[in-house]
Order: C-alpha cells, then sequence, then structure tokens
C-alpha cells in the first residue's frame, strides 16, 4: 500500500509570501493530485499530474517521479488561498482508488 | 460541470439508530466513492462502487453498508450507528480514470 507523506501539516504565511506544500510518496504511481478544501466545505481538484509541471493561476505543482515527491506552490498568496491542500496518488494499477495524505493546514494572514 | 451533491450538510442522529447517507451524481460517471474524513486522519475510504448493484470494500468498510440501484446515487448505511462513527462523510464520483468529483459533504453526529 502507497504511504502518503504531506509537509508541513500547518502552515502560516503573511499576504503575498511565496508559499510551498510537499508531499512524498512510496511506491510508483500513476497520478497525483492537489486538492484543495476550505473550511466547511467539500473537495475540489487543483491538478493532476503523472510528470513534469503544471501551473494554474498562482498556482504551480510539480512532480518528480524518480524522487517520488511532488510540491504545490502558491506564488503572492492570499487570504482567500487558506485552505486545507491535500495530496492523494492513484496506483497499483488501479484506476479508481485514491491514496491520501493527511493534508496542509494552510492560513494566510492580511 | 459536474455536479455532486449528498443528501443533508448536517446530522444528528442517536446511538442505534439506522442511518442513510445519500449521494448523488448529475454526470453518468461509473464510479462512485464513500470517504470519511477524520482529523488527524485525513480522507479513508469506506466503500467504492464501479457499476450499478456492484460494490467493493475500502479501507474501513466495518459498521457500513452501501447501496447503488442506480447509476447516479450511491447510499451508505449505518445500520446501527455508533459515537465513533461521528465524523465528516464525503462521496465522490470518476468516470472511468483517476480524476474524482466530491460532493460538499456530510457532518455526522452520533449522541
Amino acid at each position: 500500500k502507497n504511504e502518503v507523506e504531506q509537509s508541513p501539516q500547518n502552515l502560516t504565511a503573511q499576504e503575498g509570501e511565496f508559499i510551498t506544500i510537499n508531499c512524498s510518496y512510496s511506491v510508483g504511481i500513476s497520478a497525483l493530485h492537489w486538492l484543495q478544501q476550505h473550511p466547511g466545505g467539500g473537495i475540489v481538484s487543483l491538478f493532476m499530474l503523472s510528470s513534469g509541471k503544471k501551473k494554474h493561476g498562482r498556482l504551480i505543482a510539480t512532480i518528480n517521479i524518480q524522487e517520488k515527491h511532488s510540491s504545490l506552490h502558491i506564488t503572492a498568496s492570499h487570504p482567500r488561498d487558506s485552505a486545507v491542500y491535500i495530496c492523494a496518488v492513484t496506483s497499483g494499477g488501479s484506476n479508481y482508488k485514491l491514496t491520501f495524505g493527511k493534508g496542509t493546514l494552510l492560513t494566510v494572514n492580511p | 460541470d459536474v455536479k455532486v451533491t449528498q443528501s443533508s450538510r448536517y446530522l444528528v442522529k442517536r446511538t442505534g439508530e439506522k442511518v442513510f447517507l445519500e449521494c448523488v451524481q448529475d454526470m453518468d460517471h461509473e464510479n462512485m466513492f464513500w470517504y470519511r474524513q477524520d482529523p488527524g486522519l485525513g480522507l479513508r475510504l469506506i466503500y467504492f462502487s464501479y457499476d450499478v448493484k456492484m460494490k467493493e470494500k475500502g479501507d474501513i468498510p466495518e459498521g457500513y453498508s452501501v447501496s447503488r440501484e442506480k447509476k447516479e446515487r450511491f447510499s451508505l448505511i449505518l445500520e446501527s450507528a455508533s459515537t465513533n462513527q461521528t465524523s465528516m462523510y464525503l462521496c465522490a464520483s470518476s468516470l472511468s480514470g483517476p480524476e474524482q468529483y466530491f460532493g460538499p459533504g456530510t457532518r455526522l453526529t452520533v449522541t
């Protein structure tokens, strides 16, 4: 079974700062997902990637398959970015099941 | 846009009650999932279904059952609710690949 570790567990930043959240996993994967969950809200998919880098607005996700590591970057952070960010992987030949990290709680102060 | 809806946002039940949580998706997705989310543990898969009337156990199926009689609807059943089933329950669906679409969640409290 794949183990997914995220760091840090909690992160507090000032508005405008550059933020990095890290995710590592233990065995090969077919895809890695970054998800966002606002307080009391549902979960939204930010990125799904299997190699390289993806960018959407101020968010950038990268993955290094050899090192089994991914990062989520937020440039010019804003209080509305405050949320839980969750890393999840699809592996083991299954297209159905996700294995989740425990999440990173990000708080961006004005 | 894919829409996944759940029958209740908040639910309070008593120990021993039978509880039904319903999930409906409107995009003809084949796969549907039930997760629970607890502080410090993250999301854990309870059950999933890859077709009507087909189901598979996830990582923590004990104390739960599911029903999928129609493609768009996937129900989670707590036969006899217990306090350790107090949690946030999230439903998700997917077409054939790994990308999943999540519902808003149901926060269940069992007293």
